[in-house]
């Protein structure tokens, strides 16, 4: 099976704070994505990568930046943490194999709070 | 650009019942795939079942089948004999064919099986 780590579940930060949320996934998956999900809104897309060190905006990327230094490992950085990005977090991986189905694999998700 | 509507937030639905999710969605693509995900309570989101486009017959996997008027632009989700793991977030999802595995997801409607 294929299994998408998030490696916080919780996360309580303060306004300013720089924070990573880390994504790793063992199926040597190729396109790595990050969602953020609000309640109303669904989920909306704010990167996602197509290869190791490459990157591309979302829907949303304003105040992220993410990074991809290794096929597996996808990191989503908060340079300095506001209230507004209280939300819950998703990583997902897909394969060029499913490139016909585009079907995503999620993580459980990492719900950030920002004080 | 392509959007997604869910308009219904919240259902409910008894235990054995039949009930259907509503979803639009709007693009100018003739090519493109459509998905229904489900998220149930803290755990991760897994994909139910996907349409193609140009297929005119209506996907069914299990319990669970799709309406599809493309003409109409619409995506409902039919769950037959519905059961209490069937509660849960339900995402609708569109992707263009050519966009890789970019999707784009509805608010999402909290669907509750009672008993």
């Amino acid at each position: 099976d294929v299994k998408v780590t998030q490696s916080s579940r919780y996360l309580v930060k303060r306004t300013g704070e720089k924070v990573f949320l880390e994504c790793v996934q063992d199926m040597d998956h190729e396109n790595m994505f990050w969602y953020r999900q609000d309640p109303g809104l669904g989920l909306r897309l704010i990167y996602f990568s197509y290869d190791v060190k490459m990157k591309e905006k979302g829907d949303i990327p304003e105040g992220y930046s993410v990074s991809r230094e290794k096929k597996e490992r996808f990191s989503l950085i908060l340079e300095s943490a506001s209230t507004n990005q209280t939300s819950m977090y998703l990583c997902a991986s897909s394969s060029y194999r499913n490139a016909n189905t585009g079907e995503l694999f999620f993580g459980e998700g990492s719900r950030l709070t920002v004080l | 650009a392509q959007t997604v509507t869910q308009s219904q937030p919240e259902m409910s639905v008894q235990e054995a019942e039949t009930v259907t999710l509503s979803c639009t969605y709007d693009t100018s693509e003739n090519n493109y795939y459509l998905f229904w995900y489900k998220q149930p309570p803290s755990r991760q989101m897994i994909l139910v079942i996907r349409q193609e486009a140009y297929k005119q017959q209506n996907a069914t996997e299990n319990r669970f089948s799709v309406n599809f008027q493309k003409a109409a632009k619409s995506f409902s989700l039919k769950i037959s004999d519905s059961q209490l793991g069937d509660t849960a977030m339900y995402f609708c999802a569109f992707r263009v064919r050519t966009s890789g595995s970019r999707l784009t997801f509805g608010e999402g409607t909290q669907l509750t099986v009672n008993p």
